[in-house]
């Protein structure tokens, strides 16, 4: 079946603006996750949800990142006025349910470039 | 707090020669570990998963992976390189309290496999 997928693949941006990435699961995974890789920071965790409401979001880096998740389903993160250092693949993984020995499949990430 | 500590950011093997992976963790209860690998472009793929069953642990490809208390270590093997083994690898580390595995990641290495 279709793994998760993620869209755009690539995403050229100016400092300063605001960009949307988005999440599809795999159908029926209750649980997805946003992770960030960087070269600096390595692979962070971001933000977790389970259906539509989202109990760990301790690792988004500050308040201009958000993220929702509608009908359990699609996912999307929003950076608002873009940094610099906001450059990374961003990637997500959804798992069928919050048990924590399912295992996480992960899309192939969405590479961010800001000018 | 958890933390994955990866000894040595690139391992070079050659064809047909052991591999081996080294991760040591920290966490203040027994964790679930993983080895998840990434090719270019590509997202992470799980290789095996340590959730507090057999202490040595089959992956696919070939590789396994064995837990050992003692030394808080989970590294990687395989007997025998392949060309198509080249890629990076990385450790990661969930806890079993809080009903959920936000994944902790090791820095990577990045495996080559010479001729």
């Amino acid at each position: 079946g279709a793994g998760v997928s993620q869209s755009p693949s690539n995403k050229v941006t100016e400092k300063g603006k605001d960009v949307e990435l988005r999440c599809d699961p795999i159908s029926g995974h209750t649980a997805l996750y946003w992770y960030r890789q960087s070269l600096g920071q390595g692979l962070e965790f971001l933000i977790y949800f389970q259906g539509n409401s989202a109990p760990d979001k301790s690792g988004l880096p500050s308040d201009r990142f958000s993220a929702e998740r509608t009908g359990g389903s699609v996912s999307t993160l929003t950076i608002q006025r873009t940094q610099q250092e906001d450059s990374a693949v961003y990637l997500c993984a959804s798992s069928l349910d919050r048990v924590n020995t399912d295992t996480q499949y992960f899309g192939p990430g969405t590479r961010l470039t800001v000018l | 707090a958890q933390s994955v500590t990866q000894l040595g950011s690139h391992v070079s093997v050659s064809e047909g020669a052991l591999v081996l992976l080294r991760c040591n963790y920290s966490s203040s209860v027994p964790p679930y570990l993983f080895w998840y690998v990434q090719y270019p472009n590509q997202g992470l793929q799980l290789l095996l998963k340590y959730t507090s069953a057999a202490t040595l642990v089959k992956g696919i490809n070939g590789f396994e992976a064995e837990f050992k208390k003692s030394e808080t270590s989970f590294h990687l093997t395989k007997p025998s390189a392949h060309m198509s083994d080249a890629a990076e690898y990385f450790c990661a580390v969930s806890s079993p309290l809080g009903g959920y595995n936000k994944l902790i990641f090791g820095a990577g290495t990045r495996l080559a496999v010479h001729p």
